[in-house]
Parts: structure tokens; C-alpha cells; sequence
């Protein structure tokens, strides 16, 4: 089975532009997070989304937003980009079962983002 | 803010030997995970220890887990050079849906 993926790799954008980034699931896995992680630092939770809702939010402005779609795909979207917003972010998915072993999170390769 | 804390920050050893790195959390937790990341790319999950479990075998890694003292540790045996790697320690707490809290991680580098 495909692992998590992530679009595009890196990507470069300019000071108070607008980026999306785009993730793909494992298969059968309903739950989405994204995560943040600066150079240096472990990896900060931004959203959980699972069956299209959002479950959970992590202290990040409005300017940044998500959504899931019907086959549990998900973007996120940062508006307003700023220089602080240079990172790795990270995609994780999670079966949904009950089973506590479940919340074993399998993370994508992750979208490098570079703001000039 | 980031829950966890690991230490130490870095770790080098011989190829061969055994690597143990601690990690310590602030608040009560439904599990505490462990996780791999290479070169700055994605994190691979290592091993899950329940907040009702003491101890935990995978392979080459040896996970323990002290809810009194709130901390943990993974001991890797008989390292190898494509065990460097960055090593983070992320806490589940209970109502927190997926949301992981991960530590600043451990890099540890394993000489040939």
C-alpha cells in the first residue's frame, strides 16, 4: 500500500502570498493532522480533521486553515504568508478503530516551505 | 509550547554500542510514542507504550515508561550507522483526538 503523500516537495513563495499544500491518506485512513516543524524544533500540531470535520486545532493564527474532502484528502491553506512561516509541514494519517494501538500516526515526507 | 523534553540534545557513539535517550513529559498521558526522522523528512513511528504499560520490546528497541516520575526511555542495542538519525519522544494525552506534543528531539549519530 502507498504510504502518506504530499504535494509539492518544496515550494518557494514571497511575503503576503497565499500557498496551498496538499495531502493523501493512507488507504482506509479517515483521520488527517498537519504539523508544523521549524529547523531545530520537534513537529507542532496545527489541525486534526477526521470525516471532513475539524477535531482539533493547535495555536496557529487564522491565517492558517484546512479542509478534508469526501475521499479524505486534505489541504492546508496559510494566507498572509510570513517569514516565520518557513517550515516543514508534515502530514500524518491515523486508522480509526478504537484500538489504542491505532493512534500510531504515519507521517508523509512532508511539503518544504520557504518564505522570502 | 512542546510537552516533552529529551535528553540528551545530542548523541554520538560507536557502531555497536547501545544508545539510550530519555524523555520527559509535563501532564497525565494516554501514551507516549516514539519517532525517526531522517535528514529533516517525515518521521517514521518506532514504537507506542500505553500509559498502563511498564516496558516494551521492538527488535533493537527497548521502551520503558515511568508515569510516577513522568518520563520515559528508549534504548536502542547494538546500534548501526543507519541508526543516525533525529529521535523524538511525542505524547498522547487523553481527549486530545490525534494530537500529538513532541519534544525538540535527540540527534544521534552512530560512527562506523
Amino acid at each position: 500500500d502507498a504510504g502518506v503523500t504530499q504535494s509539492p516537495t518544496h515550494l518557494i513563495k514571497t511575503r503576503g502570498q497565499h500557498v496551498t499544500l496538499r495531502c493523501s491518506p493512507i488507504s482506509g485512513h479517515k483521520s488527517v493532522s498537519w504539523y508544523q516543524q521549524v529547523l531545530g524544533q520537534g513537529p507542532q500540531f496545527i489541525f486534526q480533521y477526521y470525516e471532513k470535520e475539524e477535531r482539533g486545532r493547535g495555536n496557529f493564527p487564522d491565517r492558517f486553515s484546512a479542509r478534508q474532502f469526501p475521499n479524505y484528502s486534505s489541504e492546508l491553506n496559510v494566507n498572509a504568508l510570513l517569514l516565520g512561516d518557513s517550515a516543514l509541514y508534515l502530514c500524518a494519517s491515523r486508522r480509526t478503530s478504537g484500538n489504542a494501538d491505532s493512534y500510531e500516526q504515519y507521517f508523509g515526507p512532508g511539503t518544504r516551505l520557504t518564505v522570502t | 509550547s512542546q510537552q516533552g523534553e529529551e535528553d540528551p540534545q545530542a548523541l554520538s557513539i560507536q557502531e555497536g554500542e547501545n544508545a539510550t535517550m530519555n524523555c520527559s513529559y509535563k501532564t497525565s498521558i494516554n501514551n507516549l510514542q516514539w519517532y525517526r526522522q531522517n535528514s529533516g523528512r517525515g518521521l517514521v513511528h518506532l514504537i507506542l507504550i500505553r500509559s498502563n504499560e511498564r516496558e516494551k520490546h521492538s527488535g533493537r528497541l527497548r521502551v520503558t515508561l515511568d508515569t510516577s516520575k513522568k518520563s520515559s526511555s528508549l534504548l536502542i542495542t547494538a546500534s548501526r550507522a543507519a541508526d543516525t538519525a533525529s529521535y523524538f519522544c511525542a505524547t498522547h494525552y487523553t481527549g486530545a483526538n490525534s494530537k500529538l506534543t513532541f519534544g525538540k528531539g535527540i540527534t544521534l549519530s552512530v560512527r562506523p
